[in-house]
């Protein structure tokens, strides 16, 4: 069975950082891309960045470019999520993805997510 | 980026019966690689997000068939057939076609 569970969550000043990470097991976690998605309080989804199975390739939605970082470590099948600059709109539940292929095209594969954690959640406040 | 509406945006349900979700994109979902990228998800109370359909009408493993996809272009419905107590959350349409993964408003079902 897939399963993922994100920890690192929590309170942050605006302008701090905060790391999140993503245990992975029942796959072969190498052999998929994976994307991190969040879900301000009351809101919708909202994608916010991806990476191939190999790590060679990141992607970052617009709102997070040049102040989040995404990394994985296929030996010890973890996802990261370096967050810097935060901002009271980040404040949200953020989600880890797995993505499978089919459900994205080839080009965007990092948007296929399949399978969700149960999130944690990440409160930027003064 | 393609915006996605979705209506009604609450629906109110008698166990048993049929439900339908409508979906609709700005722009139309055809991929250039003749496949259209709409997903629905179900989002529980208190749950994450879970996968029930991708390419419009195809569903994702374990997922009941009481859950059906349809539509085309702009235009895409998620139907249930009998509402189970198990159905009540929130669904979202997805389209991954273009760049800028997108997400309706989401649409909550929950019992009369």
């Amino acid at each position: 069975e897939v399963q993922l569970s994100e920890s690192g969550g929590g309170l942050v000043q605006p302008g701090g950082s905060l790391r999140l990470s993503c245990a992975a097991s029942g796959f072969i976690f190498s052999n998929y891309a994976m994307s991190w998605v969040r879900q301000a309080p009351g809101k919708g989804l909202e994608w916010v960045s991806g990476i191939s199975g190999s790590g060679a390739s990141t992607f970052y939605a617009d709102s997070v470019k040049g102040r989040f970082t995404i990394s994985r470590d296929n030996s010890k099948s973890t996802l990261d999520l370096q967050m810097n600059s935060l901002r009271v709109e980040d404040t949200a539940v953020y989600y880890c993805a797995k993505t499978s292929p089919g459900i994205a095209p080839i080009t965007y594969y990092y948007y296929g997510m399949d399978v969700w954690g149960q999130g944690t959640t990440v409160t930027v406040s003064s | 980026d393609i915006v996605m509406t979705q209506t009604p945006l609450s629906s109110p349900v008698t166990l048993g019966q049929p439900a339908s979700i409508s979906c609709r994109s700005s722009q139309s979902l055809v991929h250039s690689d003749g496949n259209t990228y709409l997903s629905w998800l179900q989002q529980r109370p208190g749950q994450p997000p879970r996968l029930l359909i991708y390419k419009i009408s195809n569903r994702f493993s374990g997922v009941p068939d009481r859950f059906s996809g349809s539509g085309a272009g702009t235009d895409f419905t998620l139907k249930i057939s009998r509402v189970e107590a198990e159905d009540v959350g929130v669904y979202y349409c997805m389209q991954a076609t273009q760049f800028g993964v997108t997400f309706g408003p989401g649409t909550k079902v929950d019992i009369k």
